[in-house]
């Protein structure tokens, strides 16, 4: 077990519509990071935030959008839903920069109809 | 940017040594992670690199050439459920994010 709890683990939804995916990082673990996984691709990274602010930002579309509460869990939100958008999408989290490595969620696997 | 390459598909048999190789071209360079994945499952940290040359964590071994920007993860005495994706990912100076290559789909045959 990492540590980085995801919800939920599925989602069904259809297209135009808008999701949220929820995280919560492991406890003192200060930065969170999104990535998305379609099938046969590698992870792609969104975006990442550390303590309540964001840090980098990778290939996300305008329709995603992030944030980080003061708790520090953080929320995915993907509107304007399309059929490309169906993907594994994993949060992770982090005690910093250097040797700590990224650890991850178990992924909320979306399915757009 | 980034350029990370990893062999898409290898094969091996169970109880012998696998190398998979990782080609790396950044704009930045603070570290390299190899992580382990099993199909559906969450990417696991497996090994860290930083300094040229290699670091060793029973079977598993990862070394690497920061000015060839090359590195290896070694996996020794294979077992079936060693079957996975091998992840190679760098991490960048600018805010501690990794960028992963494609992953090599490891398959152990009896």
């Amino acid at each position: 077990d990492s540590g980085v709890t995801q919800t939920p683990k599925h989602l069904i939804t259809a297209t135009g519509q808008r999701v949220t995916l929820r995280c919560s990082p492991r406890s003192g673990d200060l930065s969170v990071y999104w990535y998305q996984q379609s099938l046969d691709q590698g992870l792609q990274f969104l975006i990442q935030y550390y303590n309540g602010e964001e840090r980098a930002k990778g290939n996300i579309l305008e329709r995603f959008s992030a944030q980080q509460f003061p708790d520090l869990h953080s929320e995915l939100n993907l509107s304007s839903l399309e059929l490309g958008d169906s993907a594994l999408y994993f949060c992770a989290s982090s005690a910093g920069q250097g040797g700590s490595p990224l650890h991850f969620g178990n992924g909320t696997r979306l399915t757009v109809t | 940017g980034q350029n990370i390459d990893q062999p898409t598909e290898m094969t091996a048999t169970e109880g012998a040594i696998v190398q998979i190789n990782c080609t790396y071209q950044t704009s930045g360079f603070n570290g390299l992670f190899w992580y382990q994945q099993h199909a559906g499952e969450a990417p696991t940290f497996l090994s860290y690199n930083v300094l040229d040359g290699l670091e060793e964590k029973g079977r598993f071994s990862s070394f690497l050439s920061r000015s060839k920007g090359y590195s290896y993860l070694l996996l020794k005495e294979l077992q079936m459920k060693d079957s996975a994706s091998y992840l190679c990912a760098v991490r960048d100076n600018q805010g501690g994010k990794l960028i992963f290559g494609q992953g090599t789909e490891l398959s152990v045959k009896p």
